[in-house]
C-alpha cells in the first residue's frame, strides 16, 4: 500500500542554522511528491512538488528537496532557518490510481529557538 | 480573493446534533475533497469529486454525506454527530491531475461536546 514515512516527529533548529526533514514514500510507480507546511491555526500551503525532470527542486521561502529514487526519499532543506519558519511539515505522494488522492505522512514540528 | 473557503471556520455542537460545513473554490477545479486532521494532526482523505461525481470514498461513515451542487462547491454534512467526530475538516480542490497537489481551504475545526 501506498504510504509516506516522516521519521521525525519534532525538530529544533536554531535560527540561522540548516534544516533537513526527512521524508520517505512507499510507491510502485513513478511518484507525484510534494511538501506542504502548516502553521498553527492554518490550512496547508504547498512549499514544492516534484513530478519529473530535475531531481532538485526549489520552493517558495527559500526550501529545496532533493528526490532520490533508490532510497525513496524526498527530504526538504532550507540553508538558514528563520523565526517565521516554525511550524507543522508535511510530506505527500500524489497517487494517480483511485481517483487522484494525496496520501500524507505523520508530519514533522519544527521549532526554531532564538 | 480567497481560493478555497470554507464555512465555518469554528463549530461547536451537542453530541447527536447534525450539521453542515460548506465549501467554494474559485480557481475553475474540477476535483474537490473533503481530509479530516485528527488530533494527532494527521491528515487523511474523506471524499473526492470530480465535476459533481463521487471518485473517493474511503470508508467513512454514512453519518458523513458529500454533496456537490456544482463542481465549485463540495458540502459535508454530518448526521448524529458524535465525540469522535471532533477534528479539523479540510476542503481542497485540484486540476484533474494529482500532479499539480491540491489548493486547501483553511480548516473548520469541529468540536462535538
Amino acid at each position: 500500500a501506498q504510504s509516506v514515512t516522516q521519521p521525525d516527529i519534532h525538530i529544533t533548529v536554531s535560527e540561522g542554522a540548516s534544516l533537513e526533514l526527512r521524508c520517505n514514500y512507499s510507491y510502485g510507480a513513478t511518484p507525484y511528491l510534494f511538501w506542504y507546511v502548516q502553521s498553527p491555526g492554518q490550512g496547508l500551503q504547498l512549499l514544492l512538488k516534484y513530478f519529473s525532470g530535475d531531481t532538485l527542486v526549489q520552493g517558495i521561502k527559500g526550501f529545496e528537496a532533493e528526490f532520490k529514487r533508490s532510497q525513496s526519499s524526498f527530504n526538504l532543506r532550507k540553508p538558514s532557518v528563520h523565526w517565521s519558519d516554525a511550524a507543522e511539515y508535511f510530506c505527500a505522494v500524489g497517487i494517480m490510481e483511485y481517483g487522484n488522492k494525496l496520501v500524507f505522512g505523520a508530519g514533522t514540528i519544527l521549532r526554531v529557538k532564538s | 480573493d480567497t481560493a478555497v473557503s470554507q464555512t465555518p471556520k469554528y463549530l461547536v455542537t451537542q453530541m447527536g446534533n447534525d450539521k453542515s460545513i460548506k465549501c467554494e473554490q474559485n480557481l475553475g477545479h474540477d476535483t474537490m475533497y473533503w481530509y479530516k486532521q485528527d488530533s494527532k494532526k494527521f491528515l487523511k482523505i474523506m471524499f473526492s469529486y470530480n465535476n459533481k461525481e463521487l471518485i473517493i470514498n474511503e470508508t467513512v461513515p454514512n453519518r458523513f454525506s458529500p454533496k456537490s451542487p456544482d463542481k465549485a462547491h463540495l458540502n459535508l454534512h454530518i448526521n448524529s454527530l458524535e465525540l469522535g467526530d471532533s477534528a479539523v475538516y479540510f476542503c481542497a480542490s485540484s486540476q484533474d491531475s494529482v500532479a499539480w497537489g491540491y489548493t486547501f481551504g483553511s480548516g473548520t475545526r469541529l468540536t462535538v461536546v
